[in-house]
């Protein structure tokens, strides 16, 4: 069975630094490109970054472009999401989410942890 | 304001069908990629319920449905049911001259009479 378990969320103060992680396990994590999104408190959806497979490829929405850098480690099956600098727009859920390769959309999608970000 | 544009409100008695449409542009759908539809229940994570325009994954019940035409898309939900009632939202890429990206719409939220 496939799992995205998010964690790392939590109160931080505006100009703070946050690390989230996603553990993954039921599939082969190397094999897929990865992919954080996120929903501010009653908002939709917000793509935020997607890193591909081996980490070739890596983009970012412009909202969290030179302050957020993805990373992962194929061989813990974790998928990370360095926040600095954050900001009080950045409070939202973030879910890290698996593409599936062929339609490239998200198949499957962790619980979600939540950024609050407030002095 | 989102790059596709959705309904933020539909509504429909059980047993009834209702869409809901999509409206991008000639850089997102209109450029030719696909748009994917994801169904989020109160509380939960998004869920993928129509991917490639108008594939189900499996599992999803067959009253729901894709299409694509142009810059649009729509879903549609025929035999209305109590558990429908949720947020719905679209996906698709959208190109930029850093490459192509993933774009939302608003999301739609569905309520059943």
């Amino acid at each position: 069975e496939v799992q995205l378990v998010e964690s790392g969320g939590g109160l931080v103060k505006p100009g703070g630094s946050l690390r989230l992680s996603c553990a993954a396990s039921g599939f082969t994590f190397s094999s897929y490109s990865m992919n954080w999104v996120r929903q501010a408190p009653g908002k939709g959806l917000e793509w935020v970054s997607s890193i591909s497979s081996s980490s070739s490829y890596i983009y970012y929405a412009d909202s969290v472009k030179g302050r957020f850098t993805i990373s992962r480690d194929n061989a813990k099956n974790s998928l990370y999401l360095q926040m600095n600098s954050l900001r009080a727009e950045d409070t939202a859920v973030y879910y890290c989410a698996r593409v599936y390769i062929a339609a490239r959309c998200f198949d499957y999608w962790g619980q979600g942890t939540l950024v609050t970000v407030s002095s | 304001q989102s790059v596709l544009t959705q309904p933020p409100s539909v509504s429909g008695a059980p047993g009834q069908r209702v869409t809901i449409s999509c409206t991008g542009s000639s850089s997102n759908i209109g450029a030719g990629y696909d748009v994917h539809w994801y169904q989020q229940l109160p509380g939960t994570a998004p869920k993928l319920l129509i991917y490639g325009n108008s594939n189900r994954p499996s599992g999803v019940p067959d009253r729901f449905s894709g299409s694509k035409s142009g810059t649009s898309a729509s879903l549609a939900i025929t035999g209305l049911q109590a558990e429908d009632e949720a947020d719905y939202y679209c996906q698709s890429y959208d190109s930029s001259l850093s490459g192509p990206h993933v774009v939302f719409g608003g999301g739609t939220k569905l309520t059943v009479l």
